[in-house]
């Protein structure tokens, strides 16, 4: 079974300030490693993924996450906020275990403030 | 070109009514995805088709909820006798591989179909 846990439902983040976004999965297979950004009205829109190349994965928008298999994680990072980086944003975990499907973690929705 | 297009894009309905949510793929994408996401939560996995094949319902909640992709592209779900707890965004996806192909394969997620049920 796979599962995913975001920590911290709600962030908030100033802009230009460091936007972190904390993703732990559990898999009992290698895994392969998402993040979807969702705006509001909108359908899910994949920022980045990890499919067992670079464990440091670069997205679009300025985003970057590292997978860390010590720590069963993969936190999505950006240097400085804008404010157009406000939405809600989504951890998710497939394997081939999983046959693609997706099991997502509950999101975190990010406020950036002036 | 024209991404994943789901329809209605809102749906109110009574209790005991029976609905259909329509999802349209990209154009040649051979998978097909279901999920559900409850406010507040993720997405929730519920079904997925290679052409039309469905290939996994595990995760639909009970006998109340089908699916089917007759052609291999358009995809119907309906879920017959709502009730209120089936209230929430459907949402379908699609990816240009079965998994036959790539695993890891990016989905393609559509607007999505908010359903409530009164």
């Amino acid at each position: 079974a796979q599962s995913v846990t975001q920590l911290g439902s709600h962030v908030s983040v100033s802009e230009g300030a460091l936007v972190l976004l904390r993703c732990n999965y559990s898999s009992s297979v290698p895994p392969y490693l998402f993040w979807y950004v969702q705006y509001p009205n909108q359908g899910l829109q994949l920022l980045l993924k990890y499919t067992s190349a670079a464990t440091l994965v670069k997205g679009i928008n300025g985003f970057e996450a590292e997978f860390k298999k010590s720590e069963t994680s993969f936190h999505l990072t950006k240097p400085s906020a804008h404010m157009s980086d406000a939405a809600e944003y989504f951890c998710a975990v497939t394997s081939k275990a999983a046959g693609n499907k997706l099991t997502f973690g509950g999101g975190t929705r990010v406020l950036v403030k002036p | 070109g024209a991404g994943v297009s789901q329809s209605p894009r809102y749906k109110v309905t009574k209790r005991g009514q029976d609905v259909a949510l329509r999802c349209d793929p990209i154009s040649g994408h051979v998978s097909l995805y279901w999920y559900r996401q409850a406010l507040g939560q993720g997405p929730e996995f519920l079904t997925y088709f290679n052409y039309e094949a469905q290939q996994d319902k595990s995760g639909l909640p009970n006998d109340r909820f089908s699916a089917e992709r007759p052609e291999g592209s358009i995809s119907t779900l309906t879920i017959q006798r709502t009730e209120q707890r089936d209230s929430a965004m459907y949402r379908c996806a699609s990816s240009s591989t079965g998994t036959g192909g790539a695993i890891g394969e990016t989905q393609y997620f559509g607007p999505g179909t908010r359903l409530l049920v009164l």
